[in-house]
């Protein structure tokens, strides 16, 4: 069975600092892995997605991740941190599946990000 | 762009009371989601659907149940509402490898 631990549920930086949220996953195949940012009051928006084909993912909103095998870990980082990137963060793992490709998605308990000015 | 379209934001019913929340997408998707958000537990997959009239049970069912009539709108029931169903719903649809595209979620107290 697949899942997602990510630590840390409140991340305080200030503005122009290094953001890092961890991700750590367990999987029993070769997973895909995301990373959605949640806005107050809205839905989830996609960040970036992890598919095997490199293993350092840009995203949008100067956000990338690097997926480590040996950590099993995807943590996401920003390298300065904008007032605009306060929001929640969940990391997602998925295994391909036959039926249904990589829908099935296993959420973390997300990490409330918050910028000091 | 990928719309996916909850019928409302908020929502208030009371306890053992029906509950419809509905949830339409543009784009063709053969996938469509319900999660349950709550604090400190993330997102939880209440069902799934990949076929008009077929669906699957995700991790936490109980209580829910769900209809996909057509391939665009999927509904998820609460047959007889409860407090502890009191939460943040959200919908997506995705297809193959694409990424589930989310909805902006209903936020429903059952009183």
């Amino acid at each position: 069975a697949q899942s997602v631990t990510q630590l840390g549920s409140h991340v305080s930086v200030s503005e122009g600092a290094l953001v890092l949220l961890r991700c750590n996953y367990s999987s029993s195949v070769p997973p895909y892995l995301f990373w959605y940012v949640q806005y107050p009051n809205q839905g989830l928006q996609l960040l970036l997605k992890y598919t095997s084909a490199a293993t350092l993912v840009k995203g949008i909103n100067g956000f990338e991740a690097e997926f480590k095998k040996s950590e099993t870990s995807f943590h996401l980082t920003k390298p300065s941190a904008h007032m605009s990137d306060a929001a929640e963060y969940f990391c997602a793992v998925s295994e391909e599946e036959a039926n249904f490709g990589n829908e099935k998605l296993t959420f973390g308990t997300g990490t409330r990000l918050t910028i000091i000015p | 762009d990928v719309k996916v379209t909850q019928s409302s934001r908020y929502l208030v019913k009371r306890t053992g009371e029906k509950v419809f929340l509905e949830c339409v997408q543009d784009m063709d998707h053969e996938n469509m989601f319900w999660y349950r958000q709550d604090p400190g537990l993330g997102l939880r997959l209440i069902y799934f659907s990949y076929d008009v009239k077929m669906k699957e049970k995700g991790d936490i069912p109980e209580g829910y149940s769900v209809s996909r009539e057509k391939k665009e709108r999927f509904s998820l029931i609460l047959e007889s509402a409860s407090t502890n169903q009191t939460s943040m719903y959200l919908c997506a649809s995705g297809a193959g490898a694409q990424p589930q595209h989310f909805g902006d979620g209903t936020r429903l107290s059952i009183l």
